[in-house]
Parts: structure tokens; C-alpha cells; sequence
């Protein structure tokens, strides 16, 4: 079975403190993103991978940094935690299409972590 | 004007009766759309996606594609308790490795 799989389903953290927060995917997925879901804001994209090594900004990516060292890993580090960073945060990861239409090129997501800064 | 906009519900809808849910797309130029269900507390599960004009089935399920109207629907048939969640609707430009989703619409099934 396929999968995204994202390194804890609950975390507590501190003000000020460094996170990471881990996603890995065993498909082969050349895209990898990373997404925080807030009630009534819907999914917002915080940076997405297309490859090895590259990292684009999403639409939120303030106080965000990423790292893709791997095709198969792709970490979201929050440098200096802070409370309005409490949310569910979501990994997914796609096939990249180059240019095709046909197929699916849609996301499978990980479970989520649920982080809660205090 | 948002990107992706799908009506929050909540829709409520009989045991056995036909779900219909609805998203409506800006960009003229979008090549493929994406049906996710989300479970309150779980992530987003792609349940269909259908790129070409016209309808596609999977069980209980049919999306609808309309590129000129720029809308895509989802029917549920038979509807059960276990389909309550919200729906997100999903489409990706041409050329875009993203998707831009909508905020979703909550679907309640009554028993």
C-alpha cells in the first residue's frame, strides 16, 4: 500500500523553539508539498519540491524553511515557533506531470500532524 | 473572485438519495480537476478525477466535467451515512504541478 507517511500525529511545542516536522513517501513522487489547514481558511500552501534539491514559496511561507535532501523526504522546519503556527499541517506528494494531462496527477497526503504551540 | 469556489454547506441530504456538489474554476486554461473526501480530524483521501468534458463513474460516484461553464460536480448515489465529511474540490492549471483547491463543502447524510 502506498504511502505518505508524516513523523507524529501530535506534537506540543514552546514558544521559540525550533521544529521539524518529517514526511516521507514510498511512490517514487517527484513533487512533494507541504500544507497547513486552518477551520474556515481552508488548505494553504506553505512550499512545495519538484525535485532533489529545489524548493519553491507557496503562498504562506513566512517563518517556514524546508529541506529536500532526498526524493523520497521532505522536511518543513518552523525556525522560531510561535502560536499562530498552531494548526494541522499536511505533507502530500504527486507524480509530476511535465506538461501531460492525462493520468493522475493528484496528491496523496499524509496523515497530518497536529502541532499546537504554547 | 476566488480560484476555486465550492458552496461550505452545510448540505444535508437523506439516506439513499443523490448527493450533488458543486465547484466552479477561474482559470480558462485548467487541464485536470480532483474530488478529495475529508473526515473531521483525518486528511484529504482522492476519491475521482476526470480531465475530459463529460461524465466519469466509479461506484456510487460520478464527476461531472463542464470546461465551457468552467464547473465540475460530484454525485454521490445511494448516499450513506459513512459519505458524511466535507468534500474538497481540486483543479491544476495547465502546465502547474499544483493544485488549488476550494474550502470545501461539508455533506451531512440523514439516516
Amino acid at each position: 500500500d502506498v504511502k505518505v507517511t508524516q513523523s507524529s500525529r501530535y506534537l506540543v511545542k514552546r514558544t521559540g523553539e525550533k521544529v521539524f516536522l518529517e514526511c516521507v513517501q514510498d511512490m517514487d513522487h517527484e513533487n512533494m508539498f507541504w500544507y497547513r489547514q486552518d477551520p474556515g481558511l481552508g488548505l494553504r500552501l506553505i512550499y512545495f519540491s519538484y525535485d532533489v534539491k529545489m524548493k519553491e514559496k507557496g503562498d504562506i511561507p513566512e517563518g517556514y524553511s524546508v529541506s529536500r535532501e532526498k526524493k523520497e523526504r521532505f522536511s518543513l522546519i518552523l525556525e522560531s515557533a510561535s502560536t499562530n503556527q498552531t494548526s494541522m499541517y499536511l505533507c502530500a506528494s504527486s507524480y509530476g506531470d511535465r506538461g501531460r494531462v492525462k493520468g493522475n496527477y493528484g496528491y496523496t497526503f499524509g496523515s497530518g500532524t497536529r502541532l499546537t504551540v504554547v | 473572485q476566488k480560484e476555486v469556489e465550492q458552496n461550505s454547506g452545510p448540505l444535508s441530504v437523506p439516506e439513499g438519495a443523490i448527493a450533488s456538489l458543486n465547484c466552479t474554476y477561474s482559470d480558462r486554461g485548467s487541464q485536470s480537476f480532483f474530488w478529495y473526501r475529508q473526515y473531521s480530524g483525518k486528511s484529504p483521501e482522492l476519491i475521482m478525477f476526470i480531465y475530459s468534458n463529460g461524465d466519469k463513474e466509479d461506484g456510487r460516484f460520478t464527476a461531472q466535467l463542464n470546461k465551457a461553464s468552467q464547473y465540475v460536480s460530484l454525485l454521490i448515489r445511494d448516499s450513506q451515512p459513512s459519505d458524511s465529511a466535507t468534500y474538497l474540490c481540486a483543479v491544476r492549471g495547465f502546465g502547474n504541478e499544483k493544485l488549488t483547491f476550494g474550502t470545501g463543502t461539508r455533506l451531512t447524510i440523514i439516516p
